[in-house]
């Protein structure tokens, strides 16, 4: 079946560090990954995607490289703001079923 | 565009109560979601719908649990009887198509007495 294992959080970081969550897979057949982001009090928000191996997507100064020899999906910001704080999800659609399997999402905080 | 809305944002019930969770997803997308949210379990697929056709409930906790889907524009999750441990914040999704990413709405926070 399919899985996403994200690290494990809380992450706290200074306001304009270099953000690394790492996010790895087990899929069927060929995923389309994703980042989701929820800010406090919200829904999940798409953050970026990528649909097929070596694709990088981004979005606000976040990055991913869908990486298949290592299955992973990490994301990337060269310099986080007090306002990238929030929940991030790592997901993926593969196979037959076509739904969202989700990691267990890694809080992150900047402080000022 | 205006989202996926969801309603109500809040709710508080003693248990034993009848609870209705409602969710009009974007217009022109075909397929419906309902998650619940804890800290315990995370993010759980509920149900999801495909043309307002339930296609997987297998995520369903237990019979207490349903949902429906009468048209294109709106959808329900009940909750009959309530109990405690259903406490958590229920999400809505919906998407255009299989590939196309899921909109979320800004959630229903329940909470049982």
């Amino acid at each position: 079946g399919n899985s996403v294992t994200q690290m494990e959080g809380p992450v706290t970081l200074s306001e304009e560090a270099f953000l690394t969550i790492n996010c790895t897979y087990t899929a069927t057949g060929y995923p389309s990954l994703f980042w989701y982001v929820q800010y406090p009090g919200e829904g999940l928000q798409l953050l970026l995607k990528a649909t097929k191996a070596d694709d990088k997507g981004s979005n606000k100064g976040f990055e991913a490289t869908y990486r298949k020899e290592t299955t992973s999906f990490h994301l990337e910001k060269g310099s986080v703001q007090v306002s990238d704080s929030a929940v991030y999800f790592c997901a993926l659609i593969s196979g037959s079923a076509r739904q969202l399997t989700f990691g267990s999402g890694t809080q992150l905080t900047v402080l000022p | 565009d205006a989202g996926v809305i969801q309603s109500p944002r809040h709710e508080v019930t003693e248990m034993g109560q009848e609870v209705t969770l409602r969710c009009k997803p974007i217009s022109g997308h075909n397929s419906l979601f309902w998650y619940r949210q804890t800290m315990m379990r995370g993010l759980e697929l509920l149900i999801y719908f495909n043309n307002n056709v339930p296609i997987d409930d297998s995520g369903m906790p237990e019979d207490r649990f349903s949902a429906k889907m009468p048209n294109a524009s709106f959808s329900t999750l009940k909750i009959q009887p309530s109990e405690p441990r259903d406490s958590a914040v229920y999400f809505c999704a919906s998407r255009q198509g299989e590939d196309q990413p899921q909109h979320f709405g800004d959630g229903t926070r329940l909470s049982i007495l």
